[in-house]
């Protein structure tokens, strides 16, 4: 059980290009959504949290008209990457929580979306 | 700021031993502590999790907490070469108002055939 999947799972664009990643739950409903981002050789960083039917509460120096998240469901939540550039390339990772709205309880991984933009 | 600290590694161990993987972190509100797993591209993978004081056994895997002391480590019995991987501890804290984990950066555990 606690399966998240991830789609797509390579993305290769031009820059100035709009990129959407979908996340879902597939054998549970998660409650919260968390959209992670890692570069190379580096740790996963937190880009931001999301609860069903709200708005996504961003992490400090992530932008949000840049890095759009939805969730519209208990089993989906998507991320958009508006007008990529290259510097945005990175393994982007989403992860679902089961527990209570507001707390943390044990994040299941999606497998990861590997964006490379030219 | 809520740090949860690890030896960057790598740790090597032979195959057969038992690897030892150690995590500290700095919150004393933390209620809930984890590893991941994360192969080399891949994206990391929960191999346990411990809420309480003392051992928790899954396997050839020991997860073990100590709160007072803040420090909470992952032993891999019998390792394997395909426990080569990067481990990640994980910590929930609080934090603006919501709950988060704070995962520290990963100890690269390789164990030699």
């Amino acid at each position: 059980g606690a399966v998240v999947s991830q789609h797509p799972s390579r993305v290769i664009c031009k820059s100035g290009t709009s990129v959407k990643i979908e996340c879902r739950s597939l054998d549970f409903q998660a409650t919260t959504m968390f959209w992670y981002r890692q570069f190379p050789k580096q740790s996963l960083m937190l880009m931001a949290t999301s609860n069903e039917g709200s708005k996504a509460t961003y992490e400090q120096g992530v932008e949000k008209d840049k890095f759009l998240i939805n969730h519209a469901s208990l089993t989906l939540s998507t991320l958009t990457v508006a007008s990529a550039h290259p510097e945005d390339s990175s393994f982007y990772i989403c992860s679902a929580s089961v527990g209570l709205a507001g707390y943390t309880d044990t994040q299941y991984f999606g497998p990861g979306t590997r964006l490379t933009v030219l | 700021q809520k740090e949860v600290e690890q030896n960057s590694g790598p740790l090597s161990v032979p195959e057969g031993a038992i690897a030892s993987l150690n995590c500290t972190y700095s919150d004393r509100g933390s209620q809930s502590f984890f590893w991941y797993r994360q192969y080399s591209g891949k994206s990391p993978e929960l191999i346990m999790f411990i809420y309480s004081n003392g051992d928790k056994e899954d396997g050839r895997f020991t997860a073990q907490l100590n709160k007072a002391s803040q420090y909470v480590s992952l032993l891999i019995r019998d390792s394997q070469p395909s426990d080569s991987a990067t481990y990640l501890c994980a910590v929930n804290g609080r934090m603006d108002s919501s709950y988060k984990l704070i995962f520290g950066s990963g100890t690269r555990l390789l164990v030699r055939p």
